[in-house]
């Protein structure tokens, strides 16, 4: 059972465009979700995050957008650069200890 | 401060061995999580262990098992392996392991079984 979906495996973005990573979610009751980004050969690190009781969340060039509604997030990157390219993967959870994580995007920012 | 330090790096075993893989967290840390990453699957969650105890598991065969020390240095073993279970092996820890603390990654154990 996924339960954190990342329907696309890649991206690929031109310099200086934006970049729109999407994640959808089936577990209602998840209150706090993140983005993680990983580069080969590197541990994941996190990069951003937002709770259950925000609808948007910035951080410099990204932004994190969560629509309970239609159990969404996304993630904005404004601009691209090419050292943003990287897997990333959204996640969620609840309480401790348990993040649920999707499959990952490869993001791919061509200069 | 040193980060996630896992060991070994690379590893390569055969169908049917075991293998025990090693996690160093941040010092401080008292939660350690484990995930397998794969490409089809992405970040799957294994188990977390708090204070030398397991305090959540993911959906996988009682061939994973871990455990975690009074140091909480961790380790994971999977026994009677699986062509399958060729992935790479990341752990994680933080403070208390609250959902809204970051995690910290180790850079993992790639494991291929023949």
């Amino acid at each position: 059972d996924q339960q954190v979906k990342q329907n696309s495996p890649s991206l690929s973005v031109q310099e200086g465009r934006i970049s729109i990573l999407n994640c959808d979610y089936t577990n209602s009751m998840f209150d706090y979700f993140l983005w993680y980004k990983k580069y080969p050969a590197e541990g994941p690190t996190f990069l951003i995050s937002i709770s259950s009781i925000k609808d948007k969340n910035e951080d410099g060039r990204f932004t994190v957008f969560l629509n309970k509604s239609a159990k969404h997030l996304s993630l904005h990157i404004v601009p691209s650069q090419p050292g943003d390219s990287a897997v990333y993967f959204c996640g969620g959870g609840t309480s401790y200890g348990k993040l649920t994580f999707g499959q990952g995007t490869i993001l791919t920012v061509h200069p | 401060k040193a980060g996630v330090t896992q060991t070994p790096r690379y590893l390569i075993k055969t169908r049917g061995q075991q293998v025990t893989l090693s996690c160093s967290p941040i010092s401080g840390h008292r939660s350690v999580s484990w995930y397998q990453q794969t490409p089809g699957q992405g970040l799957q969650f294994l188990f977390e262990y708090f204070s030398e105890t397991q305090r959540n598991k993911g959906n996988f065969p009682g061939r994973f098992s871990g455990r975690q020390f009074s140091n909480s240095r961790s380790e994971m073993n999977v026994s009677t392996l699986e062509l399958g279970d060729s992935a790479l092996y990341l752990c994680a820890s933080s403070l208390t392991g609250i959902t809204n603390e970051k995690l910290f990654f180790g850079s993992g154990t790639q494991l291929s079984v023949l």
